[in-house]
């Protein structure tokens, strides 16, 4: 079965200090995407980064880079020189397989920046 | 270029009434999807279309609730009649063909059933 698993529902950081947000997916297809979004308190989906599954290297976006680890089936979020603005919700999702564009989200995680 | 345009914004009903969710997605996009976001089950995808067709409706609760898109520009999803547990954040997004395939999601239908 296609699943994302987000195991820690809420997460403190220092402000500036870097943290990871875990997520672990499963599916069969060998061809896959991998996505986080962030959800602030004014409920909007922003999304952050894409990983696929064929991707040689990790994905970077600015403070955002995705550590895929491919025989783990992991896809963790990190976050670097943490900020106010960052306090908020990040859902993990897996697009499965190519061509039937189903998008799975996880449970998400909360995150609190710290000043 | 404006984003996916979703109304009401918030909804306000009573057990029993029919509700419209409406939503306009980006220009271009050829796939629309229907979310529903509760405390206790998450985001979860309720029916999505390609070329204005759907292709999974395994998601829709049940027969109350129907999902429409009679062209590229507009998409329905109709609750009726609504129940009190159908309160929920309701999301659609949308999808292009080009770039790395994220959603593009609008700002949420807020529905209160009382």
């Amino acid at each position: 079965a296609q699943k994302i698993t987000q195991t820690q529902p809420g997460m403190f950081v220092q402000e500036k200090e870097a943290v990871t947000l875990d997520c672990t997916y499963d599916t069969s297809d060998p061809s896959y995407g991998l996505f986080w979004y962030k959800q602030p308190s004014s409920g909007e989906m922003i999304f952050l980064i894409y990983q696929g599954s064929y991707d040689q290297q990790n994905a970077t976006e600015g403070r955002y880079s995705l550590n895929f680890q491919k025989a783990r089936k992991s896809a963790n979020l990190v976050i670097s020189a943490s900020q106010l603005g960052d306090s908020a919700m990040y859902f993990c999702a897996m697009r499965v397989p190519p061509g039937t564009y189903k998008y799975i989200f996880g449970t998400g995680t909360r995150l609190k920046v710290l000043a | 270029d404006a984003g996916v345009i979703q109304s009401p914004r918030h909804e306000v009903t009573e057990m029993g009434q029919e509700v419209t969710l409406r939503c306009k997605p980006i220009s271009g996009h050829n796939s629309l999807f229907w979310y529903r976001q509760t405390m206790m089950r998450g985001l979860e995808l309720l029916i999505y279309f390609n070329n204005n067709v759907p292709i999974d409706d395994s998601g829709m609760p049940e027969d109350r609730f129907s999902a429409k898109m009679p062209n590229a520009s507009f998409s329905t999803l109709k609750i009726q009649p609504s129940e009190p547990r159908d309160s929920a954040v309701y999301f659609c997004a949308s999808r292009g063909r080009a770039g790395s395939g994220e959603l593009f999601f609008g700002e949420g239908s807020r529905l209160t059933v009382l």
